[in-house]
């Protein structure tokens, strides 16, 4: 069981928006804006999209954005393509002693 | 270009250990941690631990600890991750990654194309 919750799967039509959420306690999400959101498409290697909650890396598109309330975070896709078709994980640092971050389950996005 | 080349495929009977290599270009090596996450088969992501360069100094997740050794060579900017006693449920993909040293800094930025692990008798 992963310590961040995210939903196991969240689809959506090409040019549509879609949230995916990841919930996590006041000693990780909660408590730090230290969120970070990796994209994996299927036999590669995670890529940063997101980080300290709302920020985007250089050359990651404006279509992908990130925010926070409570012990909870959201990435947010707007206009959906097909290449956006992917596994998601968010992770966040947490306060435990002997672990650096965490991270979330995944979400298996669909693109219809 | 800054990237992390990881070294091949192992195959390894059950309470064996493997070593995972991980070499780093473009980038001082010492200003950044290397971390270790890895994805058994159809699942998610796992943290595993991190290694600073700079002083050598680990921290493990406590699920691995006793069983991960994570070390490195700053002549040669390599990092190394050793799991030992190895069980069929240690398959997977190994990836290592890094994270700026400095203060504040949580997410991973770079990351290994992964190193495949099979644990089979």
């Amino acid at each position: 069981q992963s310590a961040l919750t995210q939903p196991a799967s969240v689809s959506g039509s090409p040019g549509q928006s879609i949230t995916i959420s990841c919930t996590g306690t006041s000693s990780d999400v909660g408590g730090y804006n230290y969120v970070s959101w990796y994209q994996q498409h299927p036999g590669k290697a995670p890529k940063l999209m997101i980080y300290d909650v709302s920020n985007r890396p250089s050359g990651v598109s404006n279509r992908f954005s990130g925010s926070k309330s409570g012990n909870t975070a959201s990435l947010t896709i707007s206009g959906l393509q097909a290449e956006d078709e992917a596994d998601y994980y968010c992770s966040s640092y947490t306060s435990s002693s002997t672990t650096d971050v965490v991270f979330g389950g995944g979400t298996k996005l669909t693109v219809l | 270009q800054v990237q992390l080349v990881q070294s091949g495929a192992e195959v390894k009977k059950p309470g064996a250990s493997v070593k995972v290599s991980c070499k780093a270009s473009g980038y001082t090596f010492t200003g950044y941690y290397m971390h270790w996450v890895r994805q058994a088969p159809g699942q998610g992501l796992e943290w595993m631990g991190r290694i600073n360069p700079n002083s050598g100094g680990t921290n493990y997740a406590q699920k691995f600890q006793g069983r991960v050794t994570m070390t490195r060579d700053t002549s040669i900017s390599t990092a190394y991750m050793e799991l030992s006693r190895l069980r069929s449920d240690d398959t997977a993909v190994y990836y290592c990654a890094r994270v700026s040293a400095a203060a504040g800094y949580y997410y991973m930025d770079v990351w290994g194309k992964g190193t495949t692990v099979t644990v089979s008798s």
